[in-house]
């Protein structure tokens, strides 16, 4: 079985500040990780994706993500938050080896950037 | 190209009442799914079509059918809806080839079963 948490349900930063919202993953092989996003009466929007080779990945909006496999992390990033980066974000992973064709979605953090 | 459109937007039914929510993109993708969101719970499958004319159960099917009839449409249906059912419904969709694509979402259909 696959499975992710997101350990935080509300994260606040200041604008300028680094933002971090945490992701951690259970899968029974290698993982595929996402990162999506959701603004208010949207649709999930595609940030980022770990698929294989660097562990650091770079998506949209100058968001990144770090992979550790040995912590089974994929944390999300950005050096310097945006008030309009105040959203709801889904971390989500795929088992590679598994048979199952879908994703595993978290609960979703709710960040909040402050002015 | 409009991407990933669901119909309709809202919707109010009582309980026991019928409806069709209708997904279609025109990105020409194989793979497309039915999700529905509830508070702190994230996005959870309901069913999905690896292509047309083909669909599996999700993680929660019970009291929903769906249909692919066209490669481009989706079609969930609520045979006698319940309160429980009351959520916001995602559609979304992916290219066939890897398991590592990304999904492409609608926009929601917010509905509620009184």
């Amino acid at each position: 079985a696959q499975s992710v948490a997101q350990p935080e349900d509300q994260v606040n930063v200041a604008e300028g500040n680094p933002l971090t919202v945490k992701c951690t993953y259970s899968v029974s092989g290698n993982p595929y990780l996402f990162w999506y996003v959701q603004y208010p009466n949207r649709g999930l929007q595609f940030l980022l994706k770990y698929i294989t080779g660097d562990n650091l990945v770079k998506g949209s909006y100058g968001f990144e993500a770090e992979f550790n496999k040995s912590q089974t992390s994929f944390h999300l990033k950005k050096p310097s938050a945006l008030v309009s980066d105040s959203a709801l974000y889904f971390c989500a992973v795929r088992d590679r080896s598994g048979s199952a064709r879908q994703l595993t979605f978290g609960s979703g953090t709710q960040l909040t950037v402050l002015p | 190209n409009a991407g990933v459109t669901q119909t309709p937007k809202f919707r109010v039914l009582k309980t026991g009442q019928s409806m069709t929510l209708l997904c279609a993109q025109d990105m020409n993708h194989e793979y497309m799914y039915w999700y529905r969101q509830d508070p702190g719970m994230g996005l959870r499958l309901i069913h999905y079509s690896v292509g047309e004319g083909t669909t599996a159960k999700g993680e929660v099917p019970d009291g929903y059918n769906v249909s692919r009839l066209k490669k481009q449409n989706f079609l969930l249906g609520l045979e006698s809806a319940a309160p429980s059912q009351t959520s916001v419904y995602f559609c979304a969709s992916s290219y066939v080839s890897g398991s590592y694509n990304e999904q492409f979402f609608g926009p929601g259909t917010r509905l509620t079963v009184l």
